[in-house]
């Protein structure tokens, strides 16, 4: 059964980090690609990141610079690293799997439930 | 990058159809097929109900279907059911430098 569980969030002071994991099972996260998009309170979803296959990696223009996506193939794990946080980062964030077939669907077919980040003093 | 523009509601009643359109530009919904909608009922992870413009991922029901035309897609939901009560996004690829935008969102009212 494919799962994404999202963990890392909390509150965390403007200037601050965080680093937001998404652990995936039922399949594996090096074959597909893998995005962060999120949701911040009366809004609509932003994609945020993304990391392809191959390991290629794009950011939104709203964090580039910030914020860092990664992978642990070893643990079927992706990461996010969110540095120099501000009250507009204040979202859930949700861990989304695209896959192949054969070339990139370019959709979110699978998604997490979601870890909710709060950037406040 | 904008966000796609979505009407902000639409509704019907019990059995009947609604569309929802997305407007982009030729950069994103106009260049490419890649257009997919997104089901969600707030407090729940978002599901995927159409891809490449018109595909259907396994379980998703045939009422659910998708079109484009120019700059702008479409989701039609027919055969309106309460639990199609929902917000709905689509997105579609822009290119690799920015590759995702996602519409502003559709709230879908069962009446």
């Amino acid at each position: 059964e494919v799962q994404l569980v999202e963990s890392g969030g909390g509150l965390v002071q403007p200037g601050g980090s965080l680093r937001l994991s998404c652990a995936a099972s039922g399949f594996t996260v090096s074959s597909n690609y893998m995005s962060w998009v999120r949701q911040a309170p009366g809004k609509g979803l932003e994609w945020v990141s993304v990391i392809y296959s191959g390991g290629s990696t794009y950011y939104a223009d709203s964090v580039k610079g910030r914020f860092t996506i990664s992978r642990d193939n070893s643990k079927n794990i992706v990461y996010l690293q969110m540095n120099s946080l501000r009250a507009e980062d204040t979202a859930v964030y949700y861990c989304a799997r695209g896959y192949y077939d054969p070339t990139a669907t370019q959709a979110f077919h699978f998604w997490g439930q979601g870890t909710m980040v709060t950037v406040s003093s | 990058q904008s966000a796609l523009t979505q009407p902000p509601s639409a509704s019907g009643s019990p059995g009947q159809s609604v569309t929802i359109s997305c407007t982009g530009t030729s950069s994103d919904v106009g260049g490419y097929d890649y257009v997919s909608w997104y089901q969600h009922h707030p407090g729940k992870a978002p599901k995927l109900m159409i891809y490449e413009v018109s595909k259907r991922p396994s379980g998703v029901p045939d009422r659910f279907s998708g079109s484009k035309s120019g700059n702008t897609a479409s989701l039609t939901v027919s055969g309106l059911q309460a639990e199609d009560e929902a917000d709905y996004y689509c997105s579609s690829y822009a290119g690799s430098n920015n590759p995702y935008v996602f519409g502003s969102g559709t709230k879908v009212t069962v009446l």
